[in-house]
């Protein structure tokens, strides 16, 4: 039990577009979910957290209206990476925490490659 | 969140245990050890977690010093598959409130 899983699990884009990356809890509820940005040979950088219908807390220095993130329904979180550029080029990873477990499950992971 | 130090590397050889230490010694009362791994390229995976007592499950031991300033993650029977980053975390709020802070992990290597 407890998987998360993420769409798409890769995705090239245009530099100057948009791209939105999904997060699902398959077979739990999850009132808070988190997004992490993993650049190469580096660990794992919390960028926010996304909680049910009410708006995301960002991390500092991390730009929100750069990076969207809607939380609609206790199964869903979307990460919308606006105007995307070569630097965002990255690997997003989102986790999930079932309500009254002490512990994240984390999803596969987008790897985004922004040209 | 208190800090945590562990060592960059390791080998252990398959089959054997695999014995990771971690140090936060300037860990708080209400905050949990927690350990988790990621295998390249993939998102990373619960192992365990503990606030007091030694805890073990299907993957793994927690062993906490009684002074909470250290722990050691016990693989007891590593095999090729358990080669991954090891990352322990020390945080409050149970660590489902709160977003996870990572450090740089042991990448343990298992060796055949």
């Amino acid at each position: 039990g407890a998987v998360v899983s993420q769409h798409p699990s890769w995705v090239i884009c245009k530099s100057g577009t948009s791209v939105k990356i999904e997060c699902r809890s398959l077979d739990f509820q999850a009132t808070t979910m988190f997004w992490y940005r993993q650049f190469p040979k580096q660990s794992l950088m919390l960028m926010a957290t996304s909680n049910e219908g009410s708006k995301a807390t960002y991390e500092q220095g991390v730009e929100k209206d750069k990076f969207l993130i809607n939380h609609a329904s206790l199964t869903l979180s979307t990460l919308t990476v606006t105007s995307a550029h070569p630097e965002d080029s990255s690997f997003y990873i989102c986790s999930a925490r079932p309500t009254s477990y002490y512990e994240q499950y984390f999803g596969p992971g987008t790897r985004l490659t922004v040209t | 969140d208190a800090k945590t130090t562990q060592p960059p590397s390791m080998d252990c050889a398959e089959g054997r245990a695999a014995n990771l230490p971690c140090n936060h010694s300037t860990i708080s009362g209400n905050e949990y050890v927690y350990w988790y791994r990621q295998i390249h390229s993939q998102g990373p995976q619960y192992i365990i977690h503990g606030l007091k007592n030694n805890e073990t499950n299907e993957m793994a031991s927690l062993i906490i010093t009684e002074d909470r300033k250290s722990s050691t993650l016990i693989l007891p029977h590593a095999t090729l598959r358990d080669t991954a980053v090891y990352y322990c975390i020390v945080s409050r709020s149970g660590g489902g409130a709160d977003g996870l802070t990572f450090g740089k992990g042991t990448h343990l290597i298992i060796q055949p």
